[in-house]
C-alpha cells in the first residue's frame, strides 16, 4: 500500500526557534507537497518538489529522491506559523491523485 | 488571484436530508477533487474528475454522488445524509499533467449532521 509517514504529529516551539517536519514515503512518486492548514479548514499550497530543495521566505523544502524522504524547515518561528503541515505525493501510477500524510500540528509560543 | 470557492463555511443538516456541495473553480483547471477531513484519518478522496461529466471514485465513494456539468463547477451529493458524514470537506483542483502541476484548495465546507 503507497503510504505517506510524517513526522512529528506533535510539535511545540518556542519563537524564534528552528524547526524541521518530517515526511517519507513508500514509492517512487512524480512530486511531492507540502501544505499548510490553519484554524478554520482552508488549505494553502506552499511548495511542490520532484528533486532537489525550494524556499520561499523562512520556509525550506527539500527532497532526497533516493531515501524517499522530504523535510520542511521553518527558519526564526513566529507564533503565526502555528497551524497544521500535510505532506502529500503523487504517486507515479495514480496521476494526478494525492495521498496525504496525517499533518503534523505545530504550536509556536510566544 | 486564483481561488476555488465552495458554496457554505458551515452548514447544519438533518439525517435523511439531500444535501448539496458545490465548489466552483476560476481556473480552467481540468482536474476536481472532493476529499473529507476527519481527526485522525487525515484527508480521503471521496470522487475526482478529470473532465466536463467524467467522474472516477476515490477511497471512500460510498454514500456519495457527485456532478461536473460544467468544468468550472463540481458538487457533491449526499443523497441520504447520516450522522457518520459529519466532517470537513474539501474542493481542490489541478492541471492536468501528473504531478507537475500544483494544487488551489478551498476554505472547506464544515457539514454537520444531526
Amino acid at each position: 500500500k503507497n503510504e505517506v509517514e510524517q513526522s512529528p504529529q506533535n510539535l511545540t516551539a518556542q519563537e524564534g526557534e528552528f524547526i524541521t517536519i518530517n515526511c517519507s514515503y513508500s514509492v517512487g512518486i512524480s512530486a511531492l507537497h507540502w501544505l499548510q492548514q490553519h484554524p478554520g479548514g482552508g488549505i494553502v499550497s506552499l511548495f511542490m518538489l520532484s528533486s532537489g530543495k525550494k524556499k520561499h521566505g523562512r520556509l525550506i523544502a527539500t527532497i532526497n529522491i533516493q531515501e524517499k524522504h522530504s523535510s520542511l524547515h521553518i527558519t526564526a518561528s513566529h507564533p503565526r506559523d502555528s497551524a497544521v503541515y500535510i505532506c502529500a505525493v503523487n504517486y507515479g501510477t495514480s496521476g494526478s491523485r494525492l495521498t496525504f500524510g496525517e499533518g503534523t500540528q505545530l504550536t509556536v509560543n510566544p | 488571484d486564483v481561488k476555488v470557492t465552495q458554496s457554505s463555511r458551515y452548514l447544519v443538516k438533518r439525517t435523511g436530508e439531500k444535501v448539496f456541495l458545490e465548489c466552483v473553480q476560476d481556473m480552467d483547471h481540468e482536474n476536481m477533487f472532493w476529499y473529507r477531513q476527519d481527526p485522525g484519518l487525515g484527508l480521503r478522496l471521496i470522487y475526482f474528475s478529470y473532465d466536463v461529466k467524467m467522474k472516477e471514485k476515490g477511497d471512500i465513494p460510498e454514500g456519495y454522488s457527485v456532478s461536473r456539468e460544467k468544468k468550472e463547477r463540481f458538487s457533491l451529493i449526499l443523497e441520504s445524509a447520516s450522522t457518520n458524514q459529519t466532517s470537513m470537506y474539501l474542493c481542490a483542483s489541478s492541471t492536468q499533467g501528473v504531478g507537475l502541476y500544483g494544487y488551489t484548495f478551498g476554505s472547506g465546507t464544515r457539514l454537520t449532521v444531526v
